[in-house]
């Protein structure tokens, strides 16, 4: 048990809508990041929160935004929703940068 | 441009055997290396981090090496169990200023009793 929750488990979408999802990171932990999990695929980076500020982004479009909120939460939020996002999505924080990161247990999101 | 390649994509073995999964990366610039295991659907579980200054990591029956100058990594795991089935993913950090973590696209592990 890490910690690390992440909500909602599921969600199923519709291509063109837009999303929000939610992270809750281990109390003192001041770094969340966003991964992308494509079926048989390994995580992809997604990007970085540290202190509230963005700190390092992979090869995303700008329609894949985050926030971090001073109480440890975290969101991903992606607009006009492609089948392509279909994934898990997971989170991980750590107490700072270069500290071990911590995973939860992910939110499977389906495009259809 | 870092790339983590995991060796073979897929393993099937028979109840008690030692096993071997690869991992290998091309660029040796790394903070640390990190085995995960993932069961069908589910988040990460960490087995093993080892410090870029580090060789080895030992825990119950899994151990795990790190050769940076070759860019390689290996986990072992002894006296494979059903339980053991699941994918196992290898992760780089990399040393620049997010730390982030590149990924293999891991090794489906199947022990059949």
């Amino acid at each position: 048990e890490t910690g690390v929750t992440q909500s909602p488990t599921h969600l199923i979408k519709t291509r063109g809508q837009q999303v929000t999802l939610r992270c809750s990171s281990q109390s003192g932990h001041n770094t969340v990041s966003w991964y992308q999990q494509a079926l048989g695929q390994g995580p992809q980076f997604i990007f970085q929160y540290y202190r509230e500020e963005e700190n390092g982004r992979g090869n995303f479009p700008p329609r894949f935004s985050g926030l971090q909120f001073p109480n440890y939460s975290s969101e991903l939020n992606v607009n006009a929703l492609e089948l392509d996002d279909s994934a898990l999505y997971l989170c991980a924080s750590s107490l700072t940068l270069i500290d071990e990161q911590y995973f939860g247990p992910g939110t499977r999101l389906t495009v259809t | 441009k870092q790339e983590v390649t995991q060796i073979p994509a897929a393993l099937s073995v028979p109840e008690g055997e030692n096993l071997v999964l690869n991992c290998s990366f091309t660029d040796s610039a790394i903070y640390n290396l990190q085995w995960f295991r993932q069961d069908p659907g589910k988040g990460l579980t960490s087995l093993l981090l080892i410090q870029s200054s580090q060789r080895e990591q030992t825990s119950g029956r899994l151990n795990a090496s790190l050769d940076k100058s070759s860019g390689r990594s290996t986990l072992y795991i002894a006296a494979s169990q059903p339980g053991d089935s699941a994918t196992y993913l290898c992760a780089v950090r990399k040393e620049d200023s997010s730390y982030k973590l590149i990924f293999g696209s891991g090794t489906r592990l199947l022990v059949r009793p």
